[in-house]
C-alpha cells in the first residue's frame, strides 16, 4: 500500500518565521505535489514536481518554495510565514498518469 | 478554461438512503476524472477514477459514478449509504500536462447523515 507521510499533523508558527513541511513517500513515485486546502476553495496546487530537482508552479507558489533532493522526500518551505498561510497542506505522489496518493495533511497555524 | 463545479456544498441524507453527489467539468477534450473523499482530519483518499472505456465505473466502499458526454457531468453515487460515509467529496478532473496530468479541483460536497 502507497505511504505517503507529513511529517507533522499541527504547527504552529510565528509571523515572519521561516517554516519546512516535510513530505516523504516510500513507493517510487516520479511526480510529487504540495496543495493547501481552505474552505469553500477545494484543494489549490502550490508546487508540483516530476523528478528529483525538478519543480514547477501551480496555481498559488507566491510565498512557497520547495526542494526535491531526493525522489522520495518533497519539502514545502515557507519563507517568511504571514498568517494568510495559515491553512491545511496536503501532499500527494503518484507515477506517472496515475491517481494521487495522499498524506493525512498539516494544519498550519501562523499567529 | 477548465473547471470544475460541484454545485452542492452541503448534502444532508437519512442511513439508508440512495445518494447522488454532482459534478460537472468544462474540458475541451475527454479528461481524466476522479472522486475522492476525504474523512474530518485525514488526507484524501481515492473512491474511483475514469480513464476511457466503460462511462460507469464502480469504486470501493459501494460508490460508482457514471460519465455522461454530452452533460459534462461525472455523478457520484451510491444505492445505501452508512453512518461512516460522512465526509467531504471532491470531483476532480486531470488535464494533460506535457507527457502527465495535472488535477483540477472542485470545492467539495459535505455529505451529513441522519440517524
Amino acid at each position: 500500500d502507497v505511504k505517503v507521510t507529513q511529517s507533522s499533523r499541527y504547527l504552529v508558527k510565528r509571523t515572519g518565521e521561516k517554516v519546512f513541511l516535510e513530505c516523504v513517500q516510500d513507493m517510487d513515485h516520479e511526480n510529487m505535489f504540495w496543495y493547501r486546502q481552505d474552505p469553500g476553495l477545494g484543494l489549490r496546487l502550490i508546487y508540483f514536481s516530476y523528478d528529483v530537482k525538478m519543480k514547477e508552479k501551480g496555481d498559488i507558489p507566491e510565498g512557497y518554495s520547495v526542494s526535491r533532493e531526493k525522489k522520495e522526500r518533497f519539502s514545502l518551505i515557507l519563507e517568511s510565514a504571514s498568517t494568510n498561510q495559515t491553512s491545511m497542506y496536503l501532499c500527494a505522489s503518484s507515477l506517472l498518469n496515475q491517481p494521487q496518493h495522499f498524506g493525512d495533511g498539516t494544519r498550519l497555524s501562523i499567529l | 478554461a477548465q473547471s470544475v463545479t460541484q454545485p452542492d456544498i452541503h448534502i444532508t441524507v437519512s442511513e439508508g438512503a440512495s445518494l447522488e453527489l454532482r459534478c460537472n467539468y468544462s474540458y475541451g477534450a475527454t479528461p481524466y476524472l476522479f472522486w475522492y473523499v476525504q474523512s474530518p482530519g485525514q488526507g484524501l483518499q481515492l473512491l474511483l477514477k475514469y480513464f476511457s472505456g466503460d462511462t460507469l465505473v464502480q469504486g470501493i466502499k459501494g460508490f460508482e459514478a457514471e460519465f455522461k458526454r454530452s452533460q459534462s457531468s461525472f455523478n457520484l453515487r451510491k444505492p445505501s449509504v452508512h453512518w461512516s460515509d460522512a465526509a467531504e467529496y471532491f470531483c476532480a478532473v486531470g488535464a494533460p500536462l506535457n507527457s502527465n496530468y495535472q488535477l483540477i479541483w472542485g470545492a467539495g460536497t459535505k455529505l451529513i447523515i441522519k440517524p
